[in-house]
């Protein structure tokens, strides 16, 4: 299985910081990474596909980026309502994992 | 716009079959090339892909889970559905159903949307 790593684990912020999330996959994953927003008590919701593509609908301050095993997530000016915890999945391969997730705290 | 809405018993006794449901409105189950996906989530833990199916019967599982999954599309009833079998209390979890669709030619899939999740106990 394919392993995925992230960094940090948990993040302290202000209104209009610039945020970063890091991800690694343990193999080489091309561009298969996808970035979710869990917010509490809430399903998890597509933030970025593909590593960089922004889904519809998803503020343009969310910025993904990344090939092979390194992949970041950046809030370029953060927001009282992107708290939230923000996983990274790969769907290189079956099964299907996630990162362990990053909690932000604004 | 698709929805799916998760349903089914939210306790189970050990050692007995967990059977969920997802209902898919606003779209037909059977348009386009999707898979139907269930991913759970203990309590404050992360996220773990449980498998997913097709409607042409193909499916895919998590090997941690292969032995006691099944997944399965009922095209008529526009749902698919979830039987996880000798559940312990290891199984406790929010399930959550997801679509997963391909976003370009080389492959790409992702899982969008999910169901809102429902919680579901191992006790006695």
């Amino acid at each position: 299985d394919i392993q995925m790593t992230q960094s940090p684990s948990s993040l302290s912020a202000s209104e209009g910081d610039r945020v970063t999330i890091t991800c690694r996959a343990s193999q080489n994953i091309g561009s298969f990474l996808d970035w979710f927003q869990q917010k509490p008590g809430k399903a998890p919701k597509l933030v970025i596909f593909g590593a960089s593509s922004l889904r519809a609908g998803v503020p343009s301050r969310f910025n993904g980026s990344g090939s092979g095993t390194d992949f970041t997530l950046t809030v370029s000016s953060l927001q009282p309502e992107d708290l939230a915890s923000y996983y990274c999945q790969q769907s290189y391969s079956t099964p299907y994992t996630f990162g362990q997730g990053t909690k932000l705290e604004i | 716009q698709v929805q799916l809405q998760e349903s089914g018993p939210g306790l189970v006794k050990p050692s007995q079959t967990l059977s969920l449901t997802c209902s898919v409105s606003g779209g037909s189950i059977s348009s386009g090339s999707y898979y139907w996906n269930w991913i759970r989530q203990p309590a404050g833990k992360g996220l773990e892909w449980i498998g997913r199916a097709h409607t042409s019967g193909t499916t895919t599982y998590n090997s941690s889970l292969k032995s006691r999954v099944t997944i399965s599309v009922d095209t008529s009833k526009n749902q698919f559905s979830l039987k996880l079998s000798s559940v312990t209390a290891a199984d406790t979890a929010v399930y959550y159903c997801a679509r997963a669709y391909y976003y370009n030619r080389s492959g790409g899939t992702t899982f969008d949307p999910w169901g809102q999740g429902t919680l579901v106990t191992v006790s006695s």
